[in-house]
């Protein structure tokens, strides 16, 4: 009865790869985010999707592209890695928009670029 | 822009004692404030939140109340224990902007 769930945990790979992360909801809600945890804990969003719609785009390089096939699930491929791309990456949902509203985290995605 | 600045860690405790994190917060309009933690290897849960000036939100004995005069929002707890050790995030989403802005968060250990 996993609420967010993200696969895979782990993920090691070289420089210069393409991988991909996938995240599910079944919460029901209908907004989904990335968010991008640094070496020193630091959370940073990355992107937002609201009914399938791209609504947060930060600064992020266009190496990385969210993908959102339906309202349960937001994808993350990243193309041609590099070393700064080693963090933790989380999924996150919430009912609706609007500042109030609890987002709800998966347990994170460990990725390792070598 | 949204900021949050919280209290460097880390932070260590005996068990019992009594604990304050820090939180002070910059946003346009009147932000919704959080507290996430994340226990050791594992993803972020929401510990509490208040959606407006004067609320307290409170789960598991932890405390904050949402002080709009001071742009604050502490987190306490009267007597911690050894499994409150994990990295504890201030966090706030204002108005129609509902992205999370997280402090750079604070490591608390607590030890028996």
């Amino acid at each position: 009865d996993t609420a967010v769930s993200q696969t895979p945990k782990y993920l090691v790979t070289q420089m210069g790869n393409d991988k991909s992360i996938k995240c599910e909801q079944n919460l029901g809600h209908d907004t989904m985010y990335w968010y991008k945890q640094d070496s020193k804990k630091f959370l940073k969003i990355m992107f937002s999707y609201n009914n399938k719609e791209l609504i947060i785009n930060e600064t992020v390089p266009n190496r990385f592209s969210p993908k959102s096939p339906d309202k349960a699930h937001l994808n993350l491929h990243i193309n041609s890695l590099e070393l700064g791309d080693s963090a933790v990456y989380f999924c996150a949902s919430s009912q609706e928009r609007g500042g109030g509203k609890t987002q709800y985290f998966g347990p994170g995605t460990r990725l390792l670029v070598l | 822009g949204d900021s949050v600045t919280q209290m460097e860690g880390p932070v260590t405790l005996s068990e019992e004692a009594f604990l304050t994190i820090n939180c002070t917060y910059t946003a346009t309009g009147y932000p919704s404030l959080f507290w996430y933690v994340q226990y050791p290897g594992e993803g972020l849960q929401l510990l509490l939140k208040a959606t407006k000036a004067d609320d307290k939100g409170s789960n598991k004995g932890f405390e904050a109340t949402y002080r709009k005069e001071t742009t604050s929002f502490h987190l306490e707890k009267g007597s911690v224990q050894v499994s409150d050790s994990a990295v504890y995030f201030c966090a706030l989403s204002g108005g129609s902007n509902y992205k999370l802005t997280f402090g750079k968060g604070t490591l608390l250990t607590v030890n028996p």
